[in-house]
Order: structure tokens, then C-alpha cells, then sequence
């Protein structure tokens, strides 16, 4: 059974601070590692598909990097705004051709 | 990416009754997905819908108490049957165009249902 892991669970930020969640994962027979946000009373909006092992991808103020050997991801937030208050998921993708998510964090930003 | 309408949106069910969730997508997609999460738990796949035959199911999941079906490329819906308190979750479809890893999946706004 394939354990994805993410952490913290919840994280609370005041705007303009810059923060950073942990996602990790298996490290044999890796193929891809995928990033959402999940928005309230949204559907999850895909962030980063990720496959290389030291891959880091760049979207506004969001960046994400992998490690495969080790078996983690980070995804980083630059001075955080209350619009960013979501749940970030992530998920590994199986060579079963299916995703499997971790719980998620949940972040809240503060004006 | 491709459009999902996916409805209902949110519905209060009484237990023992079923409830019939269907998605809708904006163009033909090869690979499309039924999640559920239950409340303080991951995004956990149901099942596969295929077109043409029958779903393929995740373990813990069965086809009497989720029937899946896909008349086409841009059609399908889950039924949840006989519901109980414990089916009380958020259920999102989602769809892939290659069923490639690298591609990423693009979901449906989900069915928040509640049972009493």
C-alpha cells in the first residue's frame, strides 16, 4: 500500500509571510508527483505535475521541488495572501496509472 | 483544459434512499475518475469509468453500492445506493485526456451530500 504523507496539517500564516508544506512518498518505482489546491466550495486546480528528480516549477508566487531519491516534495508560498487560504494536495502518481493523495494542508492566511 | 459540470452540487439525503451524481465534460477525455473524501481524510479513488463496460473498482469499493456508468467520452454518473451516515462525504469525478502521469487531472466542483 503506497503511503502518501503530507505535514503539517493545518498551518495559520499572516499575510506577506512565505511558508513551505512537506509532501512525502515512496521512493521506488516513482513516476510522478502531482500538486493541487483546493479552494471552498471549488474543485482541486492542478498546480505542478512533477517527474524529474530535482525538478522545481514556478507559478507566480508558488514553487514546488522534487526529490525522488529520498522521496519528498516541498512546496513553498512567497509572501502569502489571503487568497491562498486553501488546501494544497499532493499526490503520487502509480505505475498502476492511478493518483494517490495525501490528507492535505490546510493553509489560512490572516490579513 | 477541459470544462466539468458536475451536479448535484450539495443534497440532504434520508438513509436508505440512493442518489444519482453525473458529470459532465466539454470534450471527449480517454480516463475518467470517481473520488470521494470523507470528512478528515484524503481524496481517495472509487473507480474508473470505462466506456463501454464495466467500471473498474479500488479496493473497499463495490460495484452494488457504487454503480458507475459511461454511455460515452463526455458522460458519466455514480450512484450512491442505499445510503448511510458514513456515505456522508464530498465525491468529485475528474478527468484525464492521455491517462498519462504527466498529464495533470481536472475535477468536477463535487457533490457535497449529507445523510440524516
Amino acid at each position: 500500500i503506497l503511503n502518501v504523507e503530507q505535514s503539517p496539517q493545518s498551518l495559520h500564516v499572516q499575510e506577506g509571510d512565505s511558508t513551505n508544506f512537506t509532501c512525502s512518498f515512496p521512493s521506488s518505482n516513482f513516476y510522478a508527483l502531482h500538486w493541487y489546491r483546493w479552494e471552498t466550495a471549488k474543485s482541486p486546480e492542478a498546480l505542478f505535475v512533477m517527474t524529474l528528480n530535482g525538478d522545481e516549477k514556478k507559478k507566480g508566487r508558488i514553487s514546488a521541488t522534487l526529490n525522488t531519491k529520498e522521496g519528498y516534495s516541498y512546496l513553498y508560498i512567497k509572501g502569502s495572501q489571503p487568497e491562498d487560504s486553501a488546501t494544497y494536495l499532493c499526490a503520487l502518481y502509480n505505475q498502476g496509472g492511478k493518483l494517490i493523495f495525501g490528507q492535505g494542508t490546510e493553509l489560512s492566511v490572516k490579513p | 483544459s477541459a470544462v466539468i459540470s458536475q451536479k448535484p452540487s450539495r443534497d440532504i439525503c434520508q438513509r436508505g434512499t440512493s442518489l444519482t451524481i453525473q458529470c459532465q465534460v466539454d470534450s471527449q477525455v480517454t480516463m475518467m475518475f470517481w473520488y470521494r473524501q470523507q470528512p478528515g481524510q484524503s481524496l481517495t479513488l472509487i473507480a474508473t469509468a470505462n466506456q463501454g463496460s464495466e467500471a473498474t473498482y479500488e479496493s473497499g469499493f463495490v460495484i452494488d453500492k457504487f454503480p458507475i456508468s459511461r454511455p460515452n467520452l463526455t458522460f458519466s454518473t455514480l450512484t450512491v445506493s442505499n445510503m448511510s451516515p458514513e456515505d456522508s462525504s464530498i465525491y468529485l469525478c475528474s478527468v484525464v485526456g492521455t491517462g498519462e502521469g504527466n498529464q495533470p487531472q481536472h475535477f468536477g466542483d463535487g457533490t457535497r451530500l449529507s445523510i440524516l
